[in-house]
């Protein structure tokens, strides 16, 4: 079945150091990737996302790729903040209106000022 | 940006009675919704799909007379724990997509209690 697998947390950061969150997945068809975060307290939003194999998605300095070789979709951004303290969610769905979304485990992400 | 709302934002119940959890899209129709569970530290377990005007669809080992679902309109769906146990316990979330938009808009989540 489909499946998507995110390096386990929590990630602790000091303030503009260089993020990467690895996602990897499996699905039975092509998929659209996405990226969700969840601050404290909140509901899920979406981040990012990519369609389609090559796609970049990027939002807030946060951007990923679609790697279709290589079955990933891995986060990064250059210099986080306090401020992106959060945990972040990868996802796939292959219905093309983003519905039965197949999340990854999560990954909580500290960053210290 | 479309809003999902959630009522009540956290419950405390005791044991054996019934909880109901709205979710109800605020500025768009949704034919579908989604609810999920999420335990802590873990990831969201879709636990069924709300249609309205039909019976829910729920996932393989959820319970559908354990958790009511009732998709009464365009904008709400209502989960109903009933008969609650501590087991129970879990932070409650649902979703409604938007057409066109391929993605899913989630509510703030559900904090649900059983003592």
């Amino acid at each position: 079945g489909d499946s998507v697998t995110q390096m386990e947390g929590p990630v602790t950061l000091s303030e503009e150091a260089f993020l990467t969150i690895n996602c990897t997945y499996t699905a039975t068809g092509y998929p659209s990737l996405f990226w969700y975060v969840q601050y404290p307290g909140e509901g899920l939003q979406l981040l990012l996302k990519a369609t389609k194999a090559d796609d970049k998605g990027s939002n807030k300095g946060f951007e990923a790729t679609y790697r279709k070789e290589t079955t990933s979709f891995h986060l990064e951004k250059g210099s986080v903040q306090v401020s992106d303290s959060a945990v972040y969610f990868c996802a796939l769905s292959l219905n093309n209106a983003g519905n039965m979304l197949t999340f990854g485990g999560g990954t909580r992400l500290m960053v210290k000022p | 940006g479309a809003v999902v709302s959630q009522h009540p934002s956290r419950v405390i119940c005791k044991s054996g009675t019934s909880v109901k959890i709205e979710c109800r899209s605020l500025d768009f129709q949704a034919t579908t919704m989604f609810w999920y569970r999420q335990f802590p530290k873990q990831s969201l377990m879709l636990m069924a799909t709300s249609n309205e005007g039909s019976k829910a669809t729920y996932e393989q080992g959820v319970e559908k007379d354990k958790f009511l679902i009732n998709h009464a309109s365009l904008t709400l769906s209502t989960l109903t724990v009933t008969s609650a146990h501590p087991e129970d316990s879990s932070f409650y979330i649902c979703s409604a997509p938007l057409t066109g938009a391929e993605t899913q808009y989630f509510g703030p989540g559900t904090r649900l209690l059983v003592l």
